[in-house]
């Protein structure tokens, strides 16, 4: 178990819908990543935030949105969606501050399914 | 300039042999390469992380071969056990930074071990 939390397992929408992707961290880290798995893409970053802030963003679409709470945890908000959003969508957490840096810690994913 | 490329994409192993995976990368600011395992259901989990500044890293049965000249390495699992059948990714970053945890990952390679 690594620590992440993510909710929901699976999620199975229509097109145009709007749905929100949660994460619970490792206790203690700050940091908190946005992949998405598909099979075409591979494994690609999405956004990361630090500690509420948002810190990096990678390959993600306008339609798509985070956000850190003050209790740290997360939430990926895809809106508009197509049928190539359906992805696994995963969350990772760390902690910057450790000299073993960029040790990411996966949660299960949500498994994204638009039909 | 940001890609990395894994080789095999799937491999076929006896237990007890030897499983070599080979990526390279493009990015000459690249300097931490991990290797992360995927067993389905699950998120990656780190395995083992190397940088440019030394050539091998071995950490069990798994070690980690980087030739930096040639932007190249290469993850050996020896003794390969049915119980390390799971899909393989290699990766590369950037430290420091916004950088920190934007892991750029290869297509993974899929590892059976035959008992």
């Amino acid at each position: 178990d690594s620590g992440v939390t993510q909710t929901p397992k699976h999620l199975i929408t229509a097109t145009g819908q709007r749905v929100t992707l949660r994460c619970s961290p490792r206790s203690g880290d700050l940091s908190v990543y946005w992949y998405q798995q598909s099979l075409d893409q591979g494994l690609q970053f999405l956004i990361q935030y630090y500690n509420g802030e948002e810190r990096a963003k990678g390959n993600i679409l306008e339609r798509f949105s985070a956000q850190q709470f003050p209790d740290l945890h997360s939430e990926l908000n895809l809106s508009s969606l197509e049928l190539g959003d359906s992805a696994l969508y995963f969350c990772a957490s760390g902690w910057e501050g450790s000299t073993t840096n960029e040790k990411l810690f996966f949660g299960s994913g949500t498994q994204l399914s638009v039909l | 300039q940001q890609q990395v490329k894994q080789s095999p994409q799937s491999l076929i192993v006896q237990k007890g042999g030897i499983s070599i995976i080979n990526c390279a990368y493009e990015n000459t600011a690249f300097d931490y390469f991990p290797w992360y395992q995927q067993f389905p259901g699950k998120g990656p989990a780190l395995l083992i992380a190397i940088r440019p500044d030394v050539s091998e890293k071995k950490e069990g049965r798994f070690t980690i071969s980087f030739n930096k000249s040639a932007k190249q390495f290469s993850l050996h699992i020896m003794d390969s056990q049915p119980g390390d059948s799971a899909t393989y990714f290699c990766a590369a970053s950037r430290t420091g930074g916004t950088s920190y945890g934007k892991l750029t990952f290869g297509q993974g390679t899929i590892l059976t071990v035959h008992p």
